[in-house]
Order: structure tokens, then sequence, then C-alpha cells
């Protein structure tokens, strides 16, 4: 079951610069897109969500762009910072019946100072 | 801010043996979930809880899982008859609500080693 996926598995870049995370969805009945971040040993946290209606969401240093036409998703981060290091998941549900997450399998950002 | 608590952080089991993973969800939330994550693989949905009834489980989720709140405040996964393949992080969440800008809340997870 490959329905929501993040091909690549890390990042590295430098403190300040722009990280861009990349998530693609195959399901087309997904409406509901959100990021978590997760530390070692913590839970995923609640970072940025996106609903289909929209193309961009913004909060703070962290911005969700969505093509729905392309089934993708973007996390930006800017500027980033070393407390940004972490597993970043994203997580695509339907919003009509069920409300289940479909996570994909993390990208490991790694801000260098 | 409220947080979902999950106890205990890390159990350990012998295969066969019952095990009950403990999850306190923030306190006006009224929907349950619990995921898990095998070592390496996804975070994968179990089931989910609403109304003291499960609103929808997955293939995983077969006869040896359960779920309950016993009281108002616990929310429980019990295994009965553990594998080793049932060696995984457990993640219990909750939400307020459901849909759009009602994301659900994780807690820290349970690690549950079979032996």
């Amino acid at each position: 079951d490959q329905q929501v996926k993040q091909n690549s598995p890390s990042l590295s870049v430098q403190e300040g610069r722009i990280s861009i995370l990349n998530c693609d969805y195959t399901n087309s009945m997904f409406d509901y897109f959100l990021w978590y971040k997760k530390y070692p040993a913590e839970g995923p946290t609640f970072l940025i969500s996106i609903s289909s209606i929209k193309d961009k969401n913004e909060d703070g240093r962290f911005t969700v762009f969505l093509n729905k036409s392309a089934k993708h998703l973007s996390l930006h981060i800017v500027p980033s910072q070393p407390g940004d290091s972490a597993v970043y998941f994203c997580a695509a549900s339907t919003t009509s019946g069920t409300y289940k997450y479909i996570f994909g399998t993390g990208t490991r950002l790694k801000v260098l100072a | 801010e409220p947080e979902v608590t999950q106890t205990p952080s890390h159990q350990v089991t012998q295969m066969g043996q019952e095990v009950i993973l403990r999850c306190v969800p923030i306190s006006n939330h009224l929907y349950f979930y619990w995921y898990r994550q095998i070592l390496g693989q996804k975070v994968e949905f179990l089931v989910s809880f609403y109304n003291n009834e499960i609103s929808e489980k997955s293939e995983i989720f077969d006869d040896q899982f359960s779920v309950e709140r016993p009281d108002g405040s616990n929310f429980t996964l019990k295994i009965r008859s553990t594998k080793l393949e049932d060696s995984a992080m457990y993640f219990c969440a909750s939400s307020r609500l459901q849909g759009f800008g009602q994301p659900q809340h994780f807690g820290d997870g349970t690690r549950l080693s079979i032996l």
C-alpha cells in the first residue's frame, strides 16, 4: 500500500537556508493533508495542514503547498534552524466517512549549523 | 499545552501473553485512535473509536486486538495473545472533532517488545 510516498529518506540543509520536503500521493479521494515532525523517542507532533480547496497554507516559518493535478505536496521551512532536525512525515486523509491518516515513510531532515 | 500520555513507555512481554497498552487522550477530545510503527516501516492505522464504539479498523486489527474506554479518561489497546510480529511502537492519538482543522494529536508511544 503505497498511497503516500516520500521518496527522499534524508535531506541535509545549511542553517538559514530553505528546506523543501516532498510528498506524493496516489489516491484522488484524499482531501486533507498534514505534516508531522518526529524527534527520537517522541510521538509525531502536528506541524501544519492543508485542505484540498487550497493550494497554500502558511504558519510562521512553515508553508505547505498542494498541487492537486500532480498529486504532490511539499513543506517549505524558511529559514531552517538546527532545532528543525527531525523526521518529517506527511499524512493524508479523506474527510468523508473515514478519518484515518495514511502516512508516508518519512524524511530525515538534518539542519547543519 | 494538553498532551496525550501513554504508559508504559516500554513493555516487554513473552509471546502468547496478553498485553494492555494505556493512553490518556486530551481531555476534551472525542475521537481516539491507535497506530503502530514497526521498526523501519511506516506509521500504520489500527483503529478509530468514537462514542464507545469502533468507527473503523484496519486489516491489522484482527480478533487478537481490542480497544476499550473503561472510564472517562483512559483508552486502552489490548492484545490477547501476542506474537513476535506485534513488536512495534504503538501510538495513541486523539482529536476533538474530525475533519479540516482538527488534527490528531499523538502520544509519545509505547515500545512493545515480544520475546
